[in-house]
This record gives structure tokens, C-alpha cells and sequence, in this order.
């Protein structure tokens, strides 16, 4: 089964852009791996932001968006708020029925 | 409204089994895939497997073959997540998610083995 990396922290300015990736041990991220990406907050249930590589839900704020970058996954905050600060995971479509998240990125707005 | 709610918080000792269950509402049970997720304290989420809600097939990722079992019963709507064999290791909090967007996740239930 795949391993999928995630940058375990990272840190955006108020305002700021960042962008998350994900990675395959197995080789590029496509669509094919329908991409998820959860943020999850301290003591609360993950929530989805995005699935299928760019689709949003109705409660997922503008200012996040998916993508595939460079062969991996993409997850971009444009314009952070200090509550966009949580934990990140994302989670593809390994192949076989089977899926995996990724290890999760620590995001602080600072 | 659409929502999956889970069972209480369990306890129990090393060799023992848990039933989590995962009780649905507002949608049609039968028509989504239930995967089930577990996070363990200070870790990341590390998905188990699903179950077909209308079939009942199921899948579980391999680290849990053998020792975890997915069924439902779709008379009362409801999921359930038996594992058995439990170690220190399992003490986790346990989530069902409804596929096609997981747009829908259950609360959580905290299952904690000790002695």
C-alpha cells in the first residue's frame, strides 16, 4: 500500500498563501487518486474541505483550494485567518479498494 | 438532517472485543459506502477500511485483516465496527465517515483499553 507524505509543519502569516502538498511512495498523484483534504482541529472531528482533487463543499471557505502540483496533490490557503490554524490530512485512493492519509501538516498562523 | 451518530465511550482490557456503532439519519442508508477511521491519542488518522451499506461488502486495509470486522444492519440504520484482540495499541478515538465527499462524519467514540 502507497505511503503518502505531507510536509509535517508548516507556518503562513495572517494574509499570507500557503500550499500544502501530497505525495505517493507510488509515484505522481492524478485525479485517479480522487484527493481529500481534512482539517481537523483540536479535540474536534475532522471536517472535508476538498474531494476529488478541487471540489469544495458548501461549508469550505473560498480562500481554500485543490490541486495537482508538480505530481502531487495541492492544498492552497490564500488569505489565512488565525482559525485556519489546525492540522491537515490528506487522503488518497491507493488502488485496490484500499485508501491512506497522509501523516497530517501542523499549520500555524503566526 | 444528515448525520451520523456513534456509540458512548468504551473501556475494556487487552484480549477484549468493541462494537462502535454508527447510527444514520436524513439520507438513504443504503445507497453510500461507511468508511471507518481511527485516531490515536497525539496521532494522525489512519483509515480501517468500509462497508457497502446496500451489500454489505466490505474492505479492510491490512493491518486490521483478521481482527476487524464491518457489518449493518439496515433495518435501524445502523453501522457497526466490531474489533477484537485489543491491545494497548487500539486506544483511539474511532469515527465512521459517509463516502461520495465524506461530507458527513460521525462524533467520535473514544475507546480506550487498559488494564
Amino acid at each position: 500500500q502507497a505511503v503518502v507524505t505531507q510536509e509535517p509543519s508548516l507556518t503562513v502569516s495572517p494574509g499570507g498563501t500557503v500550499t500544502l502538498t501530497c505525495g505517493s511512495s507510488t509515484g505522481a498523484v492524478t485525479s485517479g487518486h480522487y484527493p481529500y483534504w481534512f482539517q481537523q482541529k483540536p479535540g474536534q472531528a475532522p471536517r472535508t474541505l476538498i474531494y476529488d482533487t478541487s471540489n469544495k463543499h458548501s461549508w469550505t471557505p473560498a480562500r481554500f483550494s485543490g490541486s495537482l502540483l508538480g505530481g502531487k496533490a495541492a492544498l492552497t490557503l490564500s488569505g489565512a485567518l488565525p482559525e485556519d490554524e489546525a492540522e491537515y490530512y490528506c487522503f488518497l485512493y491507493s488502488g485496490g479498494a484500499l485508501w491512506v492519509f497522509g501523516g497530517g501538516t501542523k499549520l500555524t498562523v503566526l | 438532517q444528515v448525520q451520523l451518530v456513534q456509540s458512548g465511550a468504551e473501556v475494556k482490557k487487552p484480549g477484549a472485543s468493541v462494537r462502535v456503532s454508527c447510527k444514520a439519519s436524513g439520507f438513504t442508508f443504503s445507497g453510500y459506502y461507511l468508511h471507518w477511521v481511527r485516531q490515536a491519542p497525539g496521532q494522525g488518522l489512519d483509515w480501517m477500511g468500509w462497508i457497502n451499506l446496500d451489500s454489505g461488502d466490505t474492505k479492510y486495509t491490512q493491518k486490521f485483516e483478521g481482527r476487524v470486522t464491518m457489518t449493518r444492519d439496515t433495518s435501524i440504520n445502523t453501522a457497526y465496527m466490531d474489533l477484537s484482540r485489543l491491545t494497548s495499541d487500539d486506544t483511539a478515538v474511532y469515527y465512521c465517515a459517509r463516502d461520495r465527499g465524506w461530507a458527513v462524519w460521525g462524533q467520535g467514540t473514544l475507546v480506550t483499553v487498559s488494564a
